[in-house]
């Protein structure tokens, strides 16, 4: 299997632009994680899905964030419009729902730069 | 609240052993769970304790005191390429999962 897919890999964009990073999950997996790592706050889970309905946005900063996920092997993280407190590295991950294990496959991630 | 806390950098030389150790605070405890992240790179998963007691996967172990509210990871035999940070990290119910703020760990030739 490839992995957790994540594109872009790098995005650097302008203050008040719309932003949107995308991900493909590993084929199987029923949940798909959304987070963000910055050196203040660290790695924040922003919202998660279950097989593909959102289940937990708690952690979204605020509504001009917005996660979708159409089908089982896409998602997509929105920030309009950003802002330069945006930037950070932002993972996705997926996992095989079950008992006993809490293993997280992380894709590589996308580091965003809101200028 | 939920929190863990573990210390923010541990420094220790090629071929030494280092601990690692995360204490936790959680409404609700399923488990914990270590990730390895270098530079740039994505965490990767390393190990999970749901139960008292040490769990050895090579050259690290993980330990876990429900109890105490307490678990470490254990690295032996220490190699460059083990400088990293570490994660532990609580499921909280559902899937939602907390993680630590991370120790980074240098090791030294």
């Amino acid at each position: 299997d490839a992995g957790v897919i994540q594109s872009p890999r790098h995005e650097v964009t302008e203050m008040g632009q719309e932003v949107t990073l995308r991900c493909k999950p590993i084929s199987g997996h029923d949940y798909l994680f959304w987070y963000r790592q910055t050196m203040m706050r660290g790695l924040e889970l922003l919202i998660y899905f279950n097989n593909n309905v959102p289940i937990d946005d708690s952690g979204m900063p605020e509504d001009r964030f917005s996660a979708k996920m159409p089908n089982a092997s896409f998602s997509t993280l929105k920030i309009q419009p950003s802002e330069p407190r945006d930037s950070a590295v932002y993972f996705c991950a997926s996992t095989r729902g079950g008992v006993g294990t809490d293993t997280q496959y992380f894709g590589p991630g996308t580091r965003l730069t809101v200028l | 609240g939920q929190s863990l806390e573990q210390p923010s950098e541990v420094t220790a030389v090629e071929g030494a052993i280092v601990q690692i150790n995360c204490t936790y605070q959680t409404s609700g405890f399923y488990g914990l769970s270590w990730y390895q992240q270098h530079d740039g790179g994505a965490p990767t998963f390393l190990s999970y304790n749901a139960l008292d007691g040490l769990e050895e996967t090579g050259r690290f172990s993980s330990f876990l005191s429900r109890s105490d509210s307490y678990g470490y990871l254990l690295l032996q035999e220490l190699q460059m390429k083990d400088s990293a940070s570490y994660f532990c990290a609580v499921p909280t119910g559902g899937f939602k999962t907390i993680f630590g703020a991370g120790t980074r760990l240098f090791v030294k030739a």
